[in-house]
């Protein structure tokens, strides 16, 4: 199985701060990676598919980044509702996996 | 837009089967996309459970592979998912999802809680 990590597993920040999160596959993955945002008690809601796609209604400050084996999920302007967790997900192969989680809180 | 709605019981007991519905508006199931299973448990996170097309092609996870089925009912417009011999372990919640483009869950249902105790 193709394992991700994430770092950092949380963090702190303020509104309007610049964010970034980075995942890191245990192999290439080319660029089959996904981002998620999880708020509590919700599903998870994608954000960018294939490393660095938006998608449809999700707002620009939201961009990703990378190839092979190191990808990063960038926030630009951290607003109040982006105070969540974030996964990154892999669909080169199966068993298709997810991150461990990235919690983002506010300072 | 599609919406994705699940339905089943919140209580399954050890060594029976969980059985859940996932009922699919604004979207056939007869489209190209597949349709998947996903759960959440605090111990182990994400975890995709399998996939299905509406042609009867299946894709699981080989953790779980022996105890899974996935099955497409394009005439309810529905997918199912049933897990035998369940354990504490298999307590999480169960969301169904739709994959999109890039291979990504693009759709998500509610959720459901499903706990597994006598």
């Amino acid at each position: 199985d193709i394992q991700l990590t994430q770092s950092p597993s949380s963090l702190s920040a303020s509104v309007g701060d610049r964010v970034t999160i980075t995942c890191r596959a245990s192999q290439s993955i080319a660029t089959y990676l996904n981002w998620y945002q999880q708020r509590p008690g919700r599903a998870p809601n994608l954000l960018i598919y294939a490393v660095s796609s938006l998608q449809s209604g999700v707002p620009s400050r939201f961009s990703g980044s990378g190839s092979e084996t190191e990808f990063t999920l960038t926030i630009s302007s951290l607003q109040p509702e982006d105070f969540a967790t974030y996964y990154c997900q892999q669909s080169y192969t199966t068993p298709l996996t997810f991150g461990p989680g990235t919690k983002v809180d506010i300072k | 837009q599609v919406q994705l709605k699940q339905s089943g019981p919140g209580l399954v007991k050890p060594s029976e089967t969980l059985s859940l519905t996932c009922d699919v508006s604004g979207d056939s199931i007869s489209s190209a996309s597949y349709w998947g299973w996903i759960r959440q448990s605090p111990g182990k996170g994400l975890e995709w459970i399998g996939s299905v097309h509406h042609s009867g092609t299946t894709y699981y996870n080989p953790s779980l592979k022996s105890r899974v089925t996935t099955l497409a009912d394009t005439s309810k417009n529905q997918f199912f998912l049933r897990l035998s011999s369940v354990t504490a372990a298999d307590t999480a919640i169960y969301y169904c999802a739709r994959f999109g483009r890039g291979n990504s869950f693009g759709s998500w249902g509610q959720g459901i809680l499903v706990t597994v105790s006598s």
